[in-house]
């Protein structure tokens, strides 16, 4: 029972480069979300998909691309990064589509991302 | 606008003492609240929730909390704290058909011997 694996943990980026940063899910959970936890910040949103071909952002969606072209796959994608964006990633899903339904959130163990 | 406050940055306390982390949310509807636990270099684990009915909720891990709506707070306690509970607790709030959760900024819990 895996519930939400995140690919990679740790990652070092020079500035201008991009990578993808995969979510996976095996609960069958319609909602999947990206989450930066920064220091002093909590975690924000920054996109987030109510099923499987669909996107919207967040709070902070600035620099950021997302795909879910399976139900059970969400990426993030940094086209060209910045070292505003060095942080922890992390990614959630849920089943219901209610918040309040939902029970709180599965989340991943995170992706620590710098930017040199 | 809908915000969540944890005031306190940083607790300590011996093992064996009581608990309290301070929860204020400010939201425009119905709220469900909910406490998150983070343990170092993983991902966030559920604690407890609150939906509606009785105000004083139970969790696991011996945690519980209380939904004070006059007060706009959500605090979570624990009677007598074990050095395993050291970690970042976050409170959390959403809505009902709401699409996320917005979260505090987190209180870091130190426990010492």
């Amino acid at each position: 029972n895996a519930g939400v694996t995140q690919t990679p943990k740790f990652r070092v980026l020079k500035t201008g480069q991009s990578m993808t940063l995969l979510c996976a899910q095996d609960m069958n959970h319609e909602y999947m979300y990206w989450y930066r936890q920064d220091p002093g910040m909590g975690l924000r949103l920054i996109h987030y998909s109510v099923g499987e071909g669909t996107t919207a952002k967040g709070e902070v969606p600035d620099g950021y691309n997302v795909s879910r072209l399976k139900k059970q796959n969400f990426l993030l994608g940094l086209e060209s990064a910045a070292p505003s964006q060095t942080s922890v990633y992390f990614c959630a899903s849920s089943y219901s589509r209610t918040t309040g339904g939902n029970y709180g959130y599965t989340f991943g163990s995170g992706t620590r991302l710098t930017v040199v | 606008a809908q915000s969540v406050t944890q005031p306190d940055i940083h607790i300590t306390v011996s093992e064996g003492a009581s608990l309290e982390l301070r929860c204020n949310y400010s939201y425009g509807a119905t709220p469900y609240l909910f406490w998150y636990v983070q343990s170092p270099g993983q991902g966030l684990q559920l604690l407890l929730k609150y939906f509606s009915g009785d105000t004083l909720v139970q969790g696991i891990k011996g945690f519980e909390a209380e939904f004070k709506r006059s007060q706009s707070s959500f605090n979570l306690r624990k009677p007598s704290v074990h050095w395993s509970d050291a970690a970042e607790y976050f409170c959390a709030v959403g809505a009902f058909a709401g699409n996320q959760f917005y979260f505090g900024t987190g209180t870091s819990l130190t426990v010492i011997p």
